[in-house]
């Protein structure tokens, strides 16, 4: 158990709906990644929040956002879904000291399917 | 965007045998180079963290090097055992930045045949 939480694990949805998935860190862990693992491809980074404020952005697309909240906890909202988004989505947090990233423990992960 | 590559992409290995793989990765601006083990229906776990150049680590019968001078990490797995079945991911920091999301290779998939 790596001490990070995501809701919900599976989620099947249609093309056009919007559905959020949640995530709580490690106890301790400030900053909270968001990464997207699609068929035959590999971990796509697609955010990262430090302690409530966005730190750097991967391959989002525009329908996605996320946000971390004082409690940091992070919610990472798809909208308007397409059949491509269908994937393994993970949360995973880390430590971070303002130096290096340190190892990044990963939820189980939310997997979407969108029909 | 930097790109880190991994190779072979798949490797079947006779339980007890050694093996080893590759992870490269741009060698300016290095902070620092991940491995994580991703077991089938689980979640990746970190193996190493590697800072330093000429670092090695070792975890049981799982060691790693690293060279940022040319930009490449070792992974060794030393009499390999059907446990040790699973896709081993490299990663980098994403932009060249210490607290940015890393960047993964498309991993190794080892399987160890009994």
């Amino acid at each position: 158990d790596s001490g990070v939480t995501q809701t919900p694990k599976h989620l099947i949805t249609a093309t056009g709906q919007r559905v959020t998935l949640r995530c709580s860190p490690r106890s301790g862990d400030l900053s909270v990644y968001w990464y997207q693992q699609s068929l035959d491809q590999g971990l796509q980074f697609l955010i990262q929040y430090y302690n409530g404020e966005e730190r750097a952005k991967g391959n989002i697309l525009e329908r996605f956002s996320a946000q971390q909240f004082p409690d940091l906890h992070s919610e990472l909202n798809l909208s308007s879904l397409e059949l491509g988004d269908s994937a393994l989505y993970f949360c995973a947090s880390s430590v971070w000291d303002g130096g290096n990233t340190g190892e990044l423990f990963f939820g189980e992960g939310s997997r979407l399917t969108v029909l | 965007i930097l790109n880190v590559e991994q190779s072979p992409q798949s490797l079947h290995v006779q339980e007890g045998d050694s093996t080893n793989f590759t992870c490269s990765f741009p060698s300016s601006n290095f902070y620092a180079l991940h491995w994580y083990r991703w077991e089938t229906a689980k979640s990746p776990e970190a193996l190493f963290v590697m800072t330093l150049n000429g670092d090695e680590k070792k975890k049981g019968r799982i060691s790693a090097t690293l060279n940022t001078k040319e930009g490449y990490s070792y992974l060794y797995i030393k009499g390999s055992q059907p446990e040790d079945s699973a896709t081993y991911l490299c990663a980098f920091p994403y932009s060249g930045g210490g607290a940015d999301g890393l960047t993964f290779g498309k991993g190794t998939h080892l399987i160890i045949q009994p």
